[in-house]
């Protein structure tokens, strides 16, 4: 059974830096084809894309966040990490990790598993 | 690239339900739609992706349909059971970005 599961700081100050975790057991982040994509969901809001990289180490990232955001992978602890500069209060939210077997998401395939999400809030 | 889905639907056991899925630009049969399920308390499940195949263990009363411009898909779910209860968001791309709609949020009466 393939799982994902987030961690991370849940309170971040405006402008710090955030970092968050996304482990991945049943599956290795460099087994061919695998795609760790980043999500959030603003509180009462939809969701939005953030980041992916893929098992050849490709990165792809939101047009509009690709300036804050970077999204790394360490095979040696199985997992993907995803890193936020500059954060606002805007950036509070619930962010979620899922994988992809789809060879090109930006063209198609879901997301066929998600965490449960770990939620972060940006407060002075 | 959005995607424009109604806020909220209900429908009674046993109907049939239909949800929307408009983009405003681009097609479907370019860059295809997924439906997401997402109960409170579990992770998202996929339901349909590809435009019209069915996840792993989504019964066949989900189905897709899609418009003849490929500008609009509508999950279309029979023999609504109580279980089907929660929020469905579609998901497409623009080959630059992954977008999701606004959800719909379904009760099943």
């Amino acid at each position: 059974q393939i799982t994902l599961k987030e961690s991370g700081p849940t309170l971040v100050k405006p402008t710090q830096t955030l970092t968050l975790t996304c482990a991945l057991s049943g599956l290795s982040v460099n087994f061919r084809g695998v795609g760790v994509g980043w999500i959030r969901q603003p509180p009462g809001k939809s969701l939005e894309w953030l980041a992916l990289i893929y098992w050849d180490n490709n990165k792809f990232y939101s047009p509009s966040l690709q300036s804050r955001v970077t999204v790394t992978k360490d095979p040696s602890k199985n997992r993907v990490v995803l890193t936020m500069t500059n954060v606002d209060l805007v950036d509070t939210g619930k962010y979620f990790c899922a994988r992809t077997s789809s060879d090109d998401i930006l063209t198609r395939g879901s997301f066929d598993s998600w965490g449960q999400g770990t939620l972060v809030t940006v407060s002075s | 690239l959005l995607l424009t889905q109604p806020h909220s639907t209900s429908e009674f056991p046993g109907k049939t339900v239909t949800i929307s899925c408009t983009r405003t630009s681009g097609s479907f049969a370019s860059n295809s739609v997924q439906w997401y399920q997402k109960r409170p308390d579990t992770s998202f499940t996929t339901v349909i992706y590809d435009n019209s195949q069915r996840a792993s263990g989504i019964p066949d009363r989900f189905t897709v349909s899609i418009d003849s411009s490929s500008k609009s898909a509508t999950l279309i779910i029979s023999g609504l059971q109580a279980e089907d209860e929660a929020d469905y968001y579609c998901q497409s791309s623009d080959g630059h970005n992954v977008v999701f709609g606004g959800g719909t949020r379904l009760t099943v009466l």
